[in-house]
Formats: structure tokens, sequence, C-alpha cells
């Protein structure tokens, strides 16, 4: 199947600063990703659509100006947090599509904010 | 908003048991998928169901999409330890590409 990964796995950063996190798809061109992000013991939520070149479309509820998507090329969309709060803590997963009905998941990035 | 009730949330059994999981909306789905997630990582792709009435096997493993397409569920014949993990369900809206709604998960637990 299609890959995608996804950087860093983990980090741990100090409240009030900013995060960058990267997903790739290494071999296929996705002009559309998704980022969710999911606390322990619960399922995916859906943050975002990163579509390539233009702005994403955030779900009910996200801030977008706190969760800031860039999605400059075919293979590449990152999801920056904002001046990070401990409340941030979560797992953060993104995924590409290669078609209609499926979707690539990276292997998720573990924010801790302390 | 769509919805999928994923049920049961947690569910144990012995090495060797069958158990099925249900997944199910009162929306119609483009396609269904479901995916396998062990902790720390990211989903990773069973199967994808897209016609009403398809089944699926992968192995021990049974999907089955529900005739008007709004539900769905897998089955695991002889469950092994190895089977351990949070199973997800989630609903593809079609004129979205990928775009997927997520079930509240099912953790299964194997004893051996």
């Amino acid at each position: 199947g299609a890959v995608v990964s996804q950087h860093p796995s983990w980090v741990i950063c100090k409240s009030g600063t900013s995060v960058k996190i990267e997903c790739r798809s290494l071999d296929f061109q996705a002009t559309t990703m998704f980022w969710y992000r999911q606390f322990p013991k619960q399922s995916l939520m859906l943050m975002a659509t990163s579509n390539e070149g233009s702005k994403a479309t955030y779900e009910q509820g996200v801030e977008k100006d706190k969760f800031l998507i860039n999605h400059a090329s075919l293979t590449l969309s990152t999801l920056t947090v904002t001046s990070a709060h401990p409340e941030d803590s979560s797992f953060y997963i993104c995924s590409a599509g290669t078609g209609v009905s499926e979707a690539f998941f990276g292997q998720g990035t573990r924010l801790t904010v302390v | 908003t769509q919805l999928l009730e994923q049920s049961p949330q947690f569910l144990s059994i012995q090495e060797g048991e069958n158990l099925t999981v249900y997944c199910n909306s009162s929306s119609v789905f483009s396609s269904l998928q479901w995916y396998r997630q062990e902790p720390g990582e990211g989903p990773v792709l069973l199967v994808t169901v897209v016609t009403g009435g398809e089944v699926k096997k992968l192995k021990r493993l049974t999907f089955q999409f529900g005739d008007a397409r709004k539900d769905s569920s897998l089955h695991i014949t002889a469950a092994q330890p190895g089977d351990t993990g949070l199973y997800l369900c989630a609903g593809g809206r079609g004129n979205a590409g990928n775009m997927l709604t997520f079930g509240g998960g099912t953790r299964l637990m194997v004893k051996p």
C-alpha cells in the first residue's frame, strides 16, 4: 500500500511555544490530506481537510488560528500547533488519499506540552 | 453530521473464541473501512467495502457491509492473542474523497 510518513513521532514542548508536524506521502501524490486528533482511549476526530494550494477546511470547534495547516505541495502537509498548552497534548495523525475510498495513515505524532 | 456507533467498546475474550464488532449509522456511506490500531501508531487499513451486501474475508476476519450501506460488521473466528488491539470502523463521504468519519472504536483483548 501507499506510504505516509509523519514526523516527528513524538515531541515534548514548553507551554506557549509552537510545534510543527509534517506529513509526507512518499510514493504517491496526495491532493488531499487530513489531520486527526486522538485522545487516550478514544477514537480519531477529524480536525481539518488540507487541499494542496488552497486553504484548509476546519471542522466545527477546531480553532484555525491555533492549528495552522499548510499544504504547499502534493506530497507535504504541515500542522503547526501555535502557543501550545497542556490541553493540546494529544496524538495527532495525518492521512492522505490516493483515490475515492481509501486513505492511508501516518504513524502519528505524540505531542506532550509541559 | 454523520455518526458511526461502534459496539462493543471493550471486549475481553479467551483465545479461540469468536467475536463480532458492529458499526451502525443512520446515514448512508459511500464506503466503509475497517482499521486496526496499535498503541502509539497510526491506524492500519484492514479492508474497504463499497457495495451494499458485500462480504470480504481476510483469513480469520470476515467483513460485511449492510445492504443499505449504513452498517457493517467485523467477525473474528478463533481469536488469537495477536488480534489484540483497537479496531476502528470508518465511513467514507464519497463527495469529499477520502474524508472519514470514525466510529468510537472497539478495544479487543484476547487472553492466551
